[in-house]
């Protein structure tokens, strides 16, 4: 079965420091997203991605974020001087049409532990 | 503002034991129910889903869902509950209407799982 693959599976990064999550979507996907889990809290919603650019974001999405597909497969997130709370998993997540209408496939994440 | 309420943080069963699992949404309009499943050092997956017709919806691993509008809810259930189950369980919306947009997941904070063998 297909997979969203991120990486790394840990990442620790000091406060200030920039740190790129990258993601493998699934190769036939067109709509990628990125969501987080700061431990112990819901998953939100950062931001979606189709067709080269940022369909949609959310208020956590602020300028210190930015999403980029570089290469035609890989989906990075980038967070320019990170933040202590920006410590939290990070999900990845593609699916072929809207997600609307077929769901999501979700990586296993990339634990971000800033300190 | 959207939002999804799951009402137990842990839950902790024996083997083979029914399972309940409450999710509640507070969106009035049409929406996309899911239930996703995260076992430990996984990925989430995607357990089942809730899109229109039948409110009872099955998913894999034997578990259902149903949807009752009036009560904006969407319950897991589970007949008889095994040692892999142990994970957690999360509820997530889908506004279909959103912003003509793809719309986005909202999720509930998640349900913990312990079945005990």
């Amino acid at each position: 079965e297909p997979e969203v693959t991120q990486t790394p599976s840990h990442q620790v990064t000091q406060m200030g420091q920039e740190v790129i999550l990258r993601c493998v979507p699934i190769s036939n996907h067109l709509y990628f997203y990125w969501y987080r889990q700061i431990l112990g809290q819901k998953v939100e919603f950062l931001v979606s991605f189709y067709n080269n650019e940022i369909s949609e974001k959310s208020e956590i999405f602020d300028d210190q974020f930015s999403v980029e597909r570089p290469d035609g497969s890989n989906f990075t997130l980038k967070i320019r001087s990170t933040k202590l709370e920006d410590s939290a998993m990070y999900f990845c997540a593609s699916s072929r049409e809207t997600g609307v209408n077929y769901g999501y496939t979700f990586g296993s994440g990339t634990r971000l532990t800033v300190v | 503002a959207q939002s999804v309420s799951q009402h137990n943080h842990h839950v902790i069963l024996s083997e083979a034991a029914s399972l309940e699992l409450g999710c509640n949404y507070s969106y009035g309009g049409t929406v996309n129910l899911f239930w996703y499943v995260q076992y430990p050092g996984q990925h989430l997956q995607l357990l089942l889903k809730y899109f229109s017709g039948d409110p009872l919806v099955k998913g894999i691993k034997g578990f259902e869902a149903e949807f009752i509008k009036s009560k904006f809810s969407f319950n897991l259930r589970k007949p008889s509950v095994q040692w892999s189950d142990t994970a957690e369980y999360f509820c997530a919306v889908n506004n279909r209407n959103y912003g003509g947009s793809q719309g986005n997941l909202i999720f509930g904070k998640g349900t913990k799982l312990s079945v005990k063998p």
